[in-house]
């Protein structure tokens, strides 16, 4: 069973331009959620999409967006890249039942120059 | 805020022995708790998952809940240099998908 794919692997991007970060979740898996990892933060929520639609948000500002699509795919938006966007996105998957074991991906890590 | 809060670290510990990692939380309502693990460079790995109070073991790791403290420990019986790594503590509330997590403790192994 594959786990969670997530596209690109790895980002350059200069401020100011915009960049889409793809995940597909493990088959079967309708939730999605997507984490900031950066060395001063540690792992911080964004969002989290069941069913295509946002269930959960976190404490992000607007330039953060997403959206799930009927297959359970993800992406992830992030809009006038600023320098403290550079970090380790990732993604995690799953049933988004009770017991909610979430399950991630390998990442995009992203610098932003 | 919820927050999570762990040891802070880095825990050193001889093969063979046990590693104890801490974790308390502040959302008196939460409801699932999980320990990652995430070497250098690599995502983070589920080991434990637990949902109520008491110990829960898997293999070399036992996962331990107290809730009326809100209080979480991951013990790693035998650690092996294999087991050198950051340890998360996750927190999920009721009815929330959003994890929240502490700052990870780093464990070094020593051979």
């Amino acid at each position: 069973k594959a786990g969670v794919t997530q596209t690109p692997r790895y980002l350059i991007k200069t401020r100011g331009q915009q960049v889409t970060l793809s995940c597909s979740p493990i088959s079967g898996h309708r939730s999605v959620s997507w984490y900031q990892q950066t060395p001063g933060q540690g792992l911080q929520f964004l969002f989290e999409y069941f069913s295509e639609t946002q269930r959960n948000k976190g404490n992000f500002p607007g330039r953060f967006s997403g959206r799930q699509f009927s297959n359970s795919r993800s992406e992830m938006n992030v809009s006038t890249l600023e320098l403290g966007d550079s970090a380790l996105y990732l993604c995690a998957s799953s049933f988004g039942g009770n017991e909610n074991i979430q399950y991630f991906g390998a990442g995009t890590r992203l610098s932003v120059l | 805020q919820k927050e999570v809060e762990q040891n802070s670290g880095p825990l050193s510990v001889p093969e063979g022995a046990i590693a104890s990692l801490n974790c308390t939380y502040s959302d008196r309502v939460s409801q699932s708790f999980f320990w990652y693990r995430q070497y250098s460079g690599k995502s983070p790995e589920l080991i434990m998952s637990i949902y109520s109070n008491g110990d829960k073991e898997d293999g070399r790791f036992t996962a331990q809940l107290n809730k009326a403290s809100q209080y979480v420990s991951l013990l790693i019986r035998d650690s092996q240099p294999s087991d050198s790594a950051t340890y998360l503590c996750a927190v999920i509330g009721g009815g929330s998908e959003k994890l929240v997590f502490g700052k990870g403790t780093k464990l070094t192994v020593n051979p």
